[in-house]
């Protein structure tokens, strides 16, 4: 069965740095989102992207982070100064439609020092 | 104020039991929703949409209810592989999904 997958699976990065999280989404899909979950809390929707742009994003998402679909395969979110409260996992998905279920990858665990 | 609001449990209900979870959303202009489970410190797997006419898929029945903005989820039999966190989710806008902070179940032997 297909998958979407991400790397890495766990990133530690000092504050203010940059960080790129990677994910390959299904091959047929063409709705890419990011979610982040705080350990212990909900997950929360950082942004859905399809035809290149960003169709949607939330609150969270602010100036400091960015995605990318760099390759036709690759969908990438960019932090571009972490901060400690930028610390959780943070899952991709894709879909084939907005009304279809996302598939989601198995998350990359972002860890601010 | 919380866009989809669900109890979280726990749920502790023997082997064999039947359980329901509800969830309530507050902007009646969603357009879906979906069942998804979340296991430990795993990714959300997409158990099921919801359909306005209600549907089933084996043990689990989801049903919508637009007029009071409640979805369902009812799990027959209840295997202790049911254990989970059950989130439930709605889309705004054909794009921007809510996700419930989740209903835990713990299925007992």
């Amino acid at each position: 069965e297909p998958e979407v997958t991400q790397t890495p699976s766990h990133q530690v990065t000092q504050m203010g740095q940059e960080v790129i999280l990677r994910c390959v989404p299904i091959s047929n899909h063409l709705y890419f989102y990011w979610y982040r979950q705080i350990l212990g809390q909900k997950v929360e929707f950082l942004v859905s992207f399809y035809n290149n742009e960003i169709s949607e994003k939330s609150e969270i998402f602010d100036d400091q982070f960015s995605v990318e679909r760099p390759d036709g395969s690759n969908f990438t979110l960019k932090i571009r100064s972490t901060k400690l409260e930028d610390s959780a996992m943070y899952f991709c998905a894709s879909s084939e439609g907005t009304r279809q279920g996302q598939h989601f990858g198995d998350g990359t665990r972002l860890s601010i020092l | 104020r919380k866009e989809v609001e669900q109890d979280p449990g726990p749920f502790n209900v023997p082997e064999g039991a039947t359980v329901a979870f509800n969830c309530t959303y507050s902007n009646s202009a969603s357009q879906s929703f979906f069942w998804y489970r979340q296991d430990c410190r795993k990714e959300p797997k997409l158990l099921m949409s919801v359909y306005s006419s209600g549907n089933e898929d084996g043990r689990f029945t989801a049903q919508l209810n637009r007029a009071s903005q409640y979805i369902s989820l009812l799990i027959r039999d209840s295997k202790l592989s049911d254990s989970a966190t059950y989130l439930c989710v709605a889309l705004y806008n054909f794009n921007k999904f809510y996700f419930g902070s989740g209903t835990k179940l713990n299925v007992k032997p």
